[in-house]
């Protein structure tokens, strides 16, 4: 256990709904990135937060945004969605941006019907 | 978009032989990690080694870094079944040439299959 957690693990919504995923940082981390993993495929990097501001993006459109809290959790949201946003979303945390090691959480699976 | 490939994609041995995974990456890099994922869920932290180090050992790892040919390979000597997963090389591209930023570029992942 990394001591980063998700929630909740799965969910199925329906094509133009909103998302918002949650991610609990390990405690002492000040970093978190997101990650989108489609199936069969590697993470792809969406964004990072640290210390409550966006330090850097993939190439996400902006209906992609997230948020950082004052205790380092963090919010990945998704407007308007579509089916190919279906895939497994991980969080990671790390002690800085700096860091040579991020945990990663156990993801949650969206499912978009 | 991913950083490069990795290869073979899926692999299938026998518990006590050796797994080899390659990966190949197109731009520099500050570092190269490899992680391991089991069942589609959470990402494992196995290795990291430096652009200016081309060898690295942790227990049954191996990693080679070779930034000429922008290639790292994986070596898990005397497999088990547990060693049943996705292993997927990432890199760091480095903050202005030097420095790790944590944006991590990962590649397509090799499937691994320890049969007993």
């Amino acid at each position: 256990e990394t001591g980063v957690t998700q929630s909740p693990t799965h969910l199925i919504k329906t094509r133009g709904q909103q998302v918002t995923l949650r991610c609990s940082s390990q405690s002492g981390h000040n970093t978190v990135s997101w990650y989108q993993q489609a199936l069969g495929q590697g993470p792809q990097f969406i964004f990072q937060y640290y210390r409550e501001e966006e330090n850097g993006r993939g190439n996400f459109p902006p209906r992609f945004s997230g948020l950082q809290f004052p205790n380092y959790s963090s919010e990945l949201n998704v407007n308007a969605l579509e089916l190919d946003d279906s895939a497994l979303y991980l969080c990671a945390s790390s002690f800085w941006t700096g860091a040579t090691e991020a945990f990663f959480g156990q993801g949650t699976r969206l499912t978009v019907v | 978009s991913q950083q490069g490939e990795e290869d073979p994609q899926a692999l299938s041995i026998q518990e006590g032989e050796n797994a080899t995974m390659n990966c190949s990456y197109k731009t520099s890099i500050n570092n190269l990690q490899w992680y391991r994922q089991n069942s589609g869920r959470g990402l494992v932290h196995l290795i990291l080694i430096r652009s200016n180090e081309r060898e690295k050992h942790s227990g049954r790892l191996r990693v080679t870094l070779d930034t000429s040919k922008k290639s790292s390979s994986l070596l898990i000597t005397a497999s088990r079944a547990a060693d049943t997963a996705s292993y997927f090389c990432a890199t760091d591209p480095g903050y202005y040439g030097s420095g790790n930023t944590g944006k991590l570029i990962f590649g397509q992942g090799t499937t691994l299959q320890v049969k007993p």
